[in-house]
């Protein structure tokens, strides 16, 4: 079993919809959650950070945390053309550890 | 803030030659850098961390003869293809961790990735 599992899609909305992205992982251990956002032949962009169950929301993003579930979500509001990337979860367990990614889920929105 | 700059960011080379990408965190330090593999629509694949100063610590797999990384200051480090062939052909991207961050406020800045092709 993976220790971060995350749907690669593609998954495809029309713009305005409510998009929900999703990870879970196994290992209790892991602290932090992070977002990332990474355009083709680009480099991850650091969207949202989280160390805490709850949400947490900038803008048209709102992430969330349950580690109870072990479960972890982005939600993105109004989607938008430009939101078309792919997703990347990242956590990181305490200290100076290594961050381990998810797969990545590929969202194209569509106008 | 927080930019992370690569070079090249796309390089072709012929097979046996070797290759250097430099990573540069632009407006801090950085004790700690990342080197990442990625294949086309798959995630980061972790190739080594590498401490300002001190020799890299590479994952399991990877090849540190054929993947050398070096850190000499706390804005650049360097990974270095030796006798690069086609399998090696993918996008390298590096990251940097900012030294005056820490605990819950650490995290990584990724640079814009290095797409080698070798022929």
């Amino acid at each position: 079993q993976k220790e971060v599992e995350q749907d690669p899609g593609p998954l495809s909305v029309p713009e305005g919809a409510i998009v929900s992205l999703n990870c879970t992982y196994s290992n209790s251990a892991f602290q932090y959650f992070m977002w990332y956002r990474q355009y083709s032949r680009k480099g991850p962009e650091l969207l949202m950070y989280t160390y805490s169950s709850g949400n947490k929301e900038d803008g048209r993003f709102t992430a969330q945390v349950d580690k109870s579930s072990k479960y972890i979500s982005l939600f993105i509001r109004d989607s938008q053309p430009s939101d078309s990337a792919t997703y990347l979860c990242a956590l990181r367990s305490g200290g100076y550890n290594k961050l381990i990614f998810g797969a990545g889920t590929r969202l194209a929105v569509h106008p | 803030g927080a930019v992370v700059s690569q070079h090249p960011s796309r390089v072709i080379c012929k097979s046996g030659t070797s290759v250097k990408i430099e990573c540069r965190s632009l407006d801090f330090q950085a004790t700690t850098m990342f080197w990442y593999r990625q294949f086309p629509k798959q995630s980061l694949m972790l190739m080594a961390t590498s401490n300002e100063g001190s020799k890299a610590t590479y994952e399991q797999g990877v090849e540190k003869d054929k993947f050398l990384i070096n850190h000499a200051s706390l804005t650049l480090s360097t990974l270095t293809v030796t006798s690069a062939h086609p399998e090696d052909s993918s996008f390298y991207i590096c990251s940097a961790r900012d030294r005056l961050a820490g605990g819950y406020t650490d995290t990584q800045y990724f640079g814009p990735g290095t797409r080698l092709t070798v022929l």
